[in-house]
């Protein structure tokens, strides 16, 4: 399957910083991207879409200011986690779309967050 | 009531047992059917992609979509350790918002 990388995999950060988690498709264009966000032992709550080139779409109750995504290219997509507190202590999840494809969907590996 | 409805389990089978997961759903308009493995702190794993309805067959997976009962169901043959896991469905219509089931944890016991 095609390849979707998340960089860093896990940070630890202190409370009121910011902190920014990219998701590359590593071998095809993703017009398309989507944020997610997992509690344990619960399942992927989508926070927001990511279209390259345009604003970013929120789904209802994520803080745009709070959680500031940019999809400069084809093959990247930024989440900035802005002043960071504990209750934003979690695991993100970014998907990159295949267009080219059947439009499946892939997963970068996660990034799991502390902010202390 | 939730787009997509999934028993979170846990499901524990002994090795060697069929594991029978399963999805139903309430908006028809989805066309595009998955089902995605997710280990501890890993993102999701595609494992079958299915368009309308039918089966389609992977190794010892198999993937059945009935869309005139909005159900959809996941068949793992000669289950392995290795399975235990969590396993998503999800779904989407024409455009490319995917919507995911709460997922289902697995133990396989050896």
């Amino acid at each position: 399957g095609a390849v979707v990388s998340q960089h860093p995999s896990w940070v630890i950060c202190k409370s009121g910083t910011s902190v920014k988690i990219e998701c590359r498709s590593l071998d095809f264009q993703a017009t398309t991207m989507f944020w997610y966000r997992q509690f344990p032992k619960q399942s992927l709550m989508l926070m927001a879409t990511s279209n390259e080139g345009s604003k970013a779409t929120y789904e209802q109750g994520v803080e745009k200011d709070k959680f500031l995504i940019n999809h400069a290219s084809l093959t990247l997509s930024t989440l900035t986690v802005t002043s960071a507190h504990p209750e934003d202590s979690s695991f993100y999840i970014c998907s990159a779309v295949n267009v080219e494809g059947v439009g499946e969907a892939f997963f970068g590996q996660g990034t799991r967050l502390t902010v202390v | 009531q939730k787009e997509v409805e999934q028993d979170p389990g846990p499901l524990s089978v002994p090795e060697g047992a069929i594991v029978s997961l399963n999805c139903t759903y309430s908006n028809s308009a989805f066309q595009y059917f998955m089902w995605y493995r997710q280990y501890s702190r890993k993102g999701p794993e595609l494992l079958m992609y299915t368009y309308s309805s039918g089966n389609k067959e992977d190794g010892r997976f198999t993937a059945q979509v009935d869309k005139s009962s909005k159900y959809i169901s996941l068949f793992i043959r000669d289950s392995q350790p290795s399975d235990s896991a969590t396993y998503l469905c999800a779904m989407r219509s024409r455009g490319f918002k995917t919507i995911f089931g709460a997922g289902t944890r697995l133990f396989v016991k050896a």
